[in-house]
């Protein structure tokens, strides 16, 4: 297991398409993160899964985004009716949670949005 | 609200250099506080994460500290290197049982050989 798989790791779009992300966590983590990252600013949390559930969504993830995760394993991002406004850098994280684990986060290398 | 700010927003020091990189926080109330490093157009790689209960953390040439009282917490690069160039991030988890990290803006480290 070589760590979290991001796909596509570049998307453009034309405003007003739908696209969707995929992320591969590291097989053992049960805990799966999605963050966005616009130029010169820090990563802001959008979503949180543990095992199959969303246990956690920001505000910022208006009605035309939707994430996923069938089965506990990947999980997918959708957004609808893309604006220019979502161009960023998704990032998708993972990490364990069991007893004497650090609780530490693996990011994958993200995928790219620009909306045209 | 927590908010995370990081000090400086750049820096940039000659090889070999020891330096510093801050973060402050406004509610004290973490669980833990992760530092991370940037490569332009990459992902995060974590460097070092402090839970609560912890004062420092070090790995190879980097120690981070932790002071949770008055929110804040440095990252020190140890006879830094051209290598050590990228974006470093802090991030904090709440008490209470969110997962959402909140991160500072980062500062951009530059090494000159």
């Amino acid at each position: 297991d070589t760590g979290v798989s991001q796909n596509p790791r570049h998307k453009i779009t034309k405003r007003g398409q739908n696209v969707t992300f995929r992320c591969d966590p590291i097989s053992e983590h049960n805990r799966l993160y999605w963050y966005r990252q616009t130029l010169g600013q820090g990563p802001e949390f959008l979503t949180y899964f543990q095992n199959e559930a969303q246990l956690e969504k920001s505000r910022l993830l208006s009605d035309r985004f939707s994430a996923e995760r069938p089965k506990g394993s990947f999980s997918t991002l959708e957004i609808q009716r893309t604006e220019q406004g979502d161009s960023a850098m998704y990032l998708c994280a993972s990490s364990v949670n069991r007893q004497g684990a650090r609780g530490g986060y693996t990011f994958g290398s993200g995928t790219r949005l620009t909306v045209v | 609200k927590q908010e995370v700010t990081q000090i400086p927003a750049a820096l940039s020091v000659p090889e070999g250099e020891n330096l510093v990189l801050n973060c402050s926080f406004t509610d004290s109330a973490i669980y833990n506080l992760q530092w991370f490093r940037q490569d332009p157009g990459k992902g995060l790689t974590s460097l070092l994460l402090i839970q609560s209960s912890q004062r420092e953390q070090t790995s190879g040439r980097l120690n981070a500290s932790l002071d949770k009282s008055s929110g804040r917490s440095t990252l020190y690069i140890a006879a830094s290197q051209p290598g050590d160039s990228a974006t470093y991030l802090c991030a904090v988890k709440a008490q209470g049982g969110s997962e959402k990290l909140v991160f500072g803006k980062g500062t951009k480290l530059t090494v000159n050989p």
